[in-house]
């Protein structure tokens, strides 16, 4: 049973750029979360995609964009990239249950960004 | 508001001491918490979870955590650290739809 996958591992940019991260669900899920983890920090929230429509959003700018495709795999796209924007961003995965409170997510190796 | 907090940015302790990081929580309904630890530059790995039921929760690694609701606190123990536990260790609690993390804990083992 195949986990959470991103890619890619790893990904060098310049400032002004853009850039897309992909991730592949865990078998059987069908929301993903993407979140950021800057260098000494914990994960940051950015936003939730179900049924390929943003659920739910952090507190981060509209240069930060995300889609869903219907076999549930997701892209995070970062446009106008800045320094601060290099970071480990990490996909996790989980299965909306109608009426259950919480829905467990699980998490993939991340995509190191690097932004010169 | 939700959040985490925890507390120590670092611990150092000796190889076979006893280890317990600390984590405390603001969450306004049944919480559900989580432990993980990332190597440098490695993803995040589940050490353990509460969801609901007995207070006492075991992990892998031999580590274990005690969910103390009077306290809002959700504390990491292992009874003897090994050298290869050192790493960083995040406490998250679980929101609507999103996990809260803390800040970390980065934990030194000294030989």
């Amino acid at each position: 049973d195949a986990g959470v996958t991103q890619s890619p591992t790893h990904l060098i940019k310049t400032r002004g750029q853009q850039v897309t991260l992909r991730c592949s669900p865990k078998s059987g899920h069908d929301t993903v979360s993407w979140y950021q983890q800057a260098l000494g920090q914990g994960p940051q929230f950015i936003f939730q995609y179900y049924e390929e429509e943003e659920r739910q959003r952090g507190n981060f700018p509209d240069r930060f964009s995300g889609h869903q495709f219907p076999n549930y795999s997701s892209e995070l796209n970062v446009n106008a990239l800045l320094l601060g924007d290099s970071a480990l961003y990490l996909c996790a995965s989980s299965l909306d249950l109608a009426g259950v409170s919480y829905n467990e997510q699980f998490f993939g190796p991340g995509t190191r960004l690097t932004v010169l | 508001a939700q959040s985490v907090t925890q507390p120590d940015i670092h611990i150092t302790v000796s190889e076979g001491a006893s280890l317990e990081l600390r984590c405390n929580y603001s969450y306004g309904a049944t919480p559900y918490l989580f432990w993980y630890v990332q190597s440098p530059g490695q993803g995040l790995q589940l050490l353990l979870k509460y969801f609901s039921g007995d207070t006492l929760v075991q992990g892998i690694k031999g580590f274990e955590a005690e969910f103390k609701r009077s306290q809002s606190s959700f504390n990491l123990r292992k009874p003897s650290v090994h050298w290869s536990d050192a790493a960083e260790y995040f406490c998250a609690v679980s929101g609507t739809y999103k996990y809260i993390f803390g800040t970390g804990t980065r934990l030194k083992v000294l030989a």
